[in-house]
């Protein structure tokens, strides 16, 4: 396996289920990202975990929560899921040897297709 | 707050035109751009990678350009074909780092 792996590909949830999306990188990176596509809209950040903290959240509703056991893995549980939450759910992966941004770009993964239903 | 702006948001053109997507940015302090190919129902593909301290990259067909102190950034395709048609997105890290600001896109379709 190489790059960054998502799965499921595709999940189809009701509103009071609990599901989790999984990540797994394989380039050694040290940074680890959600990103949320919904349609018509441009990308928007969820969660960030740099050496494994959260550095960022940007305000993300708490039916969504994020976990990074390690480096390599990264999850995003869901619960009481909402119909406008439906979206492509989009990992990604960087490296940074300093504090102001990645050596070479973001690698994603291919996406979850979430929809609730 | 850095905001990014992709022009046009969809773009028709006959196979084998030379063609360019515009990217512009309202925050300069960035530390790299990054133009991403994304097929229907897919993930994003990288093509570009332009760091804050260079002024074009090139891969193939593709020719990336960026002027940092104007915020605008540009990828040329040369001699366009079929398997370009996709949407391409340009994003923009922030200076301070962890911060991927993406634009709406260009949806491209290249008609044989």
């Amino acid at each position: 396996e190489t790059g960054v792996t998502q799965t499921p590909r595709h999940l189809v949830m009701g509103m009071t289920n609990k599901k989790s999306l999984k990540c797994e990188q394989h380039l050694g990176h040290n940074a680890m990202y959600w990103y949320k596509q919904s349609a018509k809209k441009p990308l928007e950040l969820m969660f960030v975990y740099n050496f494994k903290e959260q550095t960022e959240n940007n305000s993300v509703p708490s039916r969504f929560s994020p976990e990074c056991p390690n480096s390599s893995h990264l999850f995003l549980h869901l619960h009481t899921l909402q119909p406008e939450d439906s979206a492509l759910y989009l990992c990604a992966s960087s490296q940074s040897d300093s504090p102001h941004g990645s050596n070479y770009g973001y690698t994603f993964g291919s996406g979850t297709r979430l929809t609730v239903v | 707050k850095q905001e990014v702006t992709q022009i046009p948001a969809a773009l028709s053109v006959p196979e084998g035109e030379n063609l360019v997507l515009n990217c512009s940015f309202t925050d300069s302090a960035i530390y790299n751009l990054q133009w991403f190919r994304q097929d229907p129902g897919k993930g994003l593909t990288s093509l570009l990678l332009i760091q804050s301290s260079q002024r074009e990259q090139t891969s193939g067909r593709l020719n990336a350009s960026l002027d940092k102190s104007s915020g605008r950034s540009t990828l040329y395709i040369a001699a366009s074909q079929p398997g370009d048609s996709a949407t391409y997105l340009c994003a923009v890290e922030a200076d301070a780092g962890n911060m991927l600001t993406f634009g709406g896109g260009t949806r491209l379709m290249v008609k044989p």
